[in-house]
């Protein structure tokens, strides 16, 4: 069991450019969910998708897609990066019968130049 | 809305000292709390949570933490420091949605001196 996977693990990208996160968990959860991580803000939810086939925003959506391919799979998009991008960026996971534990990936680390 | 607020963005202990970590929230349900560690460089890990069962809630690696609705706190504690304890600790509440998501607070990082 690898739990959540996270690719890549460090990205380095010019203003504008675009790239996607890459997210798979192999636990059968139902919902994903991708946050960023802040100095001094601890983790801030991007989007998050209840189940296969939905997606909603969460508090700081702005610049970022997602699509959630597959059970399995939860990608995150930024179609023309900016510095204020760069950050940490978590996916996670969880099901109702974990009592809302959620299970975290690695981490990517993002650097917009 | 929920909101958690962590007392102390850093907390410095010698070993063997008591470990207090101050965690406050807001909910308008009852929540679920739960307090996550993150070492440098790694994901985060959880330590323990508290799901409106017994009210002292035992964690991994000697932690623990005790749900105080009067006071509407989720304080961390370990009776013993070790230099491996040294760390990010983050606490969050499941958002009083649908969603499931977590409301984190800002975090403590706790230093642990020899």
């Amino acid at each position: 069991n690898a739990g959540v996977t996270q690719t890549p693990k460090f990205q380095v990208l010019k203003t504008g450019q675009s790239m996607t996160l890459q997210c798979a968990q192999d636990m059968n959860h139902n919902s994903m969910y991708w946050y960023r991580q802040d100095p001094g803000m601890g983790l801030r939810l991007i989007y998050y998708s209840a189940s296969e086939g939905t997606t909603d925003k969460g508090e700081v959506p702005n610049g970022y897609n997602v699509s959630r391919l597959n059970k399995r799979e939860f990608s995150l998009r930024l179609e023309s990066a900016a510095p204020s991008q760069t950050s940490v960026y978590f996916c996670a996971s969880t099901t109702v019968n974990s009592q809302e534990t959620q299970y975290f990936g690695p981490g990517t680390r993002l650097l917009v130049l | 809305a929920q909101s958690v607020t962590q007392l102390g963005s850093h907390v410095s202990v010698s070993e063997g000292a008591l470990v207090l970590l101050r965690c406050n929230y807001s909910s308008s349900v009852p929540p679920y709390l739960f307090w996550y560690v993150q070492y440098p460089n790694q994901g985060l890990q959880l330590l323990l949570k508290y799901t409106s069962a017994a009210t002292l809630v035992k964690g991994i690696n000697g932690f623990e933490a005790e749900f105080k609705k009067s006071e509407t706190s989720f304080h961390l504690t370990k009776p013993s420091a070790h230099m491996s304890d040294a760390a990010e600790y983050f606490c969050a509440v499941r958002a009083d949605t649908g969603r499931r998501a977590l409301t984190f607070g800002s975090g403590t990082r706790l230093q642990v001196q020899p």
